[in-house]
């Protein structure tokens, strides 16, 4: 079947750096999303991820290796405003979103 | 980038009425858009993959005839919860990938909140 797993809840530091892991199983792969979502919210687009390596925006980056199905999205000089869901979602051979559960981020001062 | 417009953000309505959502793609035209449901504290849920000119797909479980799609033109989709209950009270959302483009991201609307009391 097709999976995603994430930590259910992280907590970090205000000024810190943190990095929330994201596995994927899924049949066939087209990329993979990152997505940050603040409570009542829609999801916000923060990145995507096809090939192997590290994409960096800004205080973002979101590391991808195919062959280990693994992902990270990593947060730097963290802000209270990061304090959200994020979710990660990777695309099937059907083009298809396979969303996960999400990895709440509490940031503490 | 392209923008989702979803419509309304939130809706308070009673039990055995229905409820229209709608989702439009302000931009591009979408052939495609799908919708989601989110309870608290969970993922989103893909109900159903709505087509433009033709019938939805809808994914296991999710009632067809409760929950009703009708993609009539390329930048219009609309959620219809018929009979809505207070089981059905959540956090409805669109999306749609703009298909001149590349694989970039998929355009969320705003949400929906719907409360059936």
């Amino acid at each position: 079947g097709q999976n995603i797993d994430q930590p259910t809840e992280m907590t970090a530091t205000e000024g810190a750096i943190v990095q929330i892991n994201c596995t994927y199983q899924t049949s066939g792969f087209n990329g993979l999303f990152w997505y940050q979502q603040h409570a009542g919210e829609a999801p916000t687009f923060l990145s995507y991820n096809v090939l192997d390596g590290l994409e960096e925006k800004g205080r973002f980056s979101s590391f991808l290796s195919r062959s280990k199905g693994y992902s990270y999205l990593l947060l730097k000089e963290l802000q209270m405003k990061d304090s959200a869901s994020y979710l990660c979602a990777a695309i099937d051979s059907n083009y298809q979103l396979i969303w996960g559960a999400g990895t709440k981020l509490i940031i503490k001062p | 980038g392209a923008v989702v417009s979803q419509h309304p953000s939130r809706v308070i309505c009673k039990s055995g009425t229905s409820v229209k959502i709608e989702c439009r793609s302000l931009d591009f035209q979408a052939t495609t858009m799908f919708w989601y449901r989110q309870f608290p504290k969970q993922s989103l849920m893909l109900m159903a993959t709505s087509n433009e000119g033709s019938k939805a797909t809808y994914e296991q479980g999710v009632e067809k005839d409760k929950f009703l799609i009708n993609h009539a033109s390329l930048t219009l989709s609309t959620l219809t919860v018929t009979s809505a209950h207070p089981e059905d009270s959540s956090f409805y959302i669109c999306s749609a990938r703009d298909p001149g483009g590349e694989v970039t991201e998929a355009f969320f609307g705003q949400g929906t909140r719907l409360t059936v009391v």
